[in-house]
């Protein structure tokens, strides 16, 4: 069983709906929980990062961790075409340790 | 500011070849990773290196795989005698690592090795 589950989907939506994101992960030791977005051929861009339970908002991304349930994830409003791209949950034990990534979710938002 | 680069952005070398890829950080961040990416492996950490600490190697896949960081600032990842299962995108990512907070790393483009 890997660390970080991740379904890589794809999945495809229309323009304009929510789309909901998520990871399961097994150690709850695990306190830093981040959201990656990679578009085709770049590097992974930080869009979200959050310490703990709890959930956090930055404009149309909301970031939700549940430790209880071991359980992240990540929802987008009002979903644009320019969102088409990999998504990559990760987390870590603590502040200065390497991440451990989900396989990344497949994003398809169509016109 | 200038984000993370690497270079160079693709390399193609030939079984049994020798290379060298090089990651610079965003200034200031004393933090530094490599991390590999394979299709159909996600995105594994290689090494990390903490200021003057000593480096944590314990992802490197072989012995086959060394890297250095020289004056806390620019890393070099080497790999020696290379095999096509290296084939992937090698990626370095840096953070500021200073308390409070301020762990997020931050990845550059990445280099996309090629093994023929």
């Amino acid at each position: 069983q890997k660390e970080v589950e991740q379904d890589p989907g794809p999945l495809s939506v229309p323009e304009g709906a929510i789309v909901s994101l998520n990871c399961t992960y097994s150690n709850s030791a695990f306190q830093y929980f981040m959201w990656y977005r990679q578009y085709s051929r770049k590097g992974p861009e930080l869009l979200m990062y959050t310490y703990s339970s709890g959930n956090k908002e930055d404009g149309r991304f909301t970031a939700q961790v549940d430790k209880s349930s071991k359980y992240i994830s990540l929802f987008i409003r009002d979903s644009q075409p320019s969102d088409s791209a990999t998504y990559l949950c990760a987390m870590s034990f603590g502040g200065y340790n390497k991440l451990i990534f989900g396989a990344g979710t497949r994003l398809a938002v169509h016109p | 500011g200038a984000g993370v680069s690497q270079s160079p952005s693709n390399k193609v070398t030939e079984k049994g070849k020798d290379v060298e890829l090089r990651c610079d950080p965003i200034s200031g961040h004393t933090a530094l990773y490599w991390y590999r990416q394979s299709l159909g492996q996600g995105l594994e950490f290689l090494i990390y290196f903490q200021g003057n600490s000593a480096p944590d190697k314990s992802g490197l896949p072989s012995d086959r795989f060394s890297a250095e960081r020289t004056g806390g600032s620019v890393s070099t990842l080497t790999i020696q005698r290379t095999q096509q299962e290296d084939s992937a995108v090698y990626l370095c990512a840096s953070s500021l690592a200073r308390l409070p907070g301020s762990y997020e790393q931050y990845f550059g483009p990445g280099t996309r090795l090629t093994v023929t």
